[in-house]
C-alpha cells in the first residue's frame, strides 16, 4: 500500500503580515528552548534561544515567547518575507540534547 | 569557520552495499549529533558522542547501523548492509556543551537513495 508521510502543520501567510508559530513541549524541567528554521535542501539554521528563567526574547524579526504554566513556546516573526518561507522546528533540552518538535511548514502568499 | 563539514552530499547505492558517510564538526566543539530526517519519521537522534565517547545511541535503528568518532574532528555513520528503507538525509551536528546554551550547528547533510 502506499505509506503515508508526516503530516506537518502548515501556516500560509500573506506576506508582510506577522506570523505566529507555536509549540508545545513535554518536559516542565526543561530549562532551555530554541527555534530552527530548516529552509528546502539544507540543514536545520539556528534562529533564536530563550532560557526558562525568561518569558520573551527578541531577535532582529523574530520574537520567542515562552509560557511555562502551559509548557508553550511560540515564535513570532515580524514583518514576514519570502525568504522566511522554510520549515519551523522547536526543541528543548534534555541532557545536553535536544528534543525535537515535529516541525511547521511557513508558507509565504505573495 | 567552515561551519560543520558532510560528504558525501549525495550518495546512491544499490540494497546491500555498504555506505559510509563522514562529518567534520566545528573545530572546538566537544559534542556530535548523528540525525536522520525522512518524509515519514521528521528528525530523529540516532546517535549523540560527547568527547569522542558513545553517550547515546538509543535511536540507531538496527545492528546494521555504526557510528564512530576516532577524534575530535572525524566522525563516521556507516550502514552495511544498506536497504532501501534506510533512504533519507542524514544530518551531523555538533555543539559545545560547556556553554550554557544548547545549540546545535548543522551541517549540509548527505542524501542517500539505496535503490
Amino acid at each position: 500500500g502506499e505509506s503515508v508521510g508526516l503530516h506537518l502543520p502548515t501556516l500560509s501567510v500573506q506576506e508582510g503580515d506577522n506570523s505566529i508559530i507555536n509549540c508545545a513541549y513535554s518536559n516542565s524541567a526543561s530549562d532551555y528552548f530554541i527555534w530552527y528554521k530548516q529552509e528546502s535542501g539544507k540543514g536545520p539554521q539556528f534562529i533564536i534561544d530563550i532560557r526558562s528563567n525568561m518569558d520573551k526574547r527578541q531577535g532582529q524579526r523574530v520574537t520567542v515567547l515562552l509560557n511555562k504554566t502551559v509548557k508553550h513556546l511560540s515564535l513570532q516573526i515580524a514583518a514576514t518575507q519570502p525568504g522566511d518561507s522554510a520549515v519551523y522546528f522547536c526543541a528543548e533540552n534534555s541532557n545536553y540534547q535536544l528534543i525535537w518538535g515535529a516541525g511547521t511548514k511557513l508558507i509565504i502568499k505573495p | 569557520d567552515a561551519g560543520v563539514i558532510q560528504s558525501p552530499r549525495h550518495e546512491v547505492t544499490e540494497m546491500g552495499q555498504e555506505v559510509t558517510l563522514r562529518c567534520k564538526p566545528i573545530s572546538g566543539h566537544n559534542s556530535l549529533f548523528w540525525y536522520r530526517q525522512t518524509m515519514m519519521r521528521g528528525l530523529e537522534l540516532l546517535i549523540y558522542f560527547n568527547n569522542n565517547v558513545p553517550i547515546d545511541d538509543s535511536g540507531m535503528p538496527e545492528d546494521r547501523f555504526s557510528a564512530k568518532m576516532p577524534n575530535a574532528s572525524f566522525s563516521t555513520l556507516k550502514i552495511q548492509p544498506s536497504e532501501p528503507r534506510d533512504s533519507a538525509v542524514y544530518f551531523c551536528a555538533s555543539s559545545f556543551t560547556g556553554s550554557l546554551n544548547y545549540e546545535q550547528y548543522f551541517g549540509p547533510g548527505t542524501r542517500l537513495t539505496v535503490t
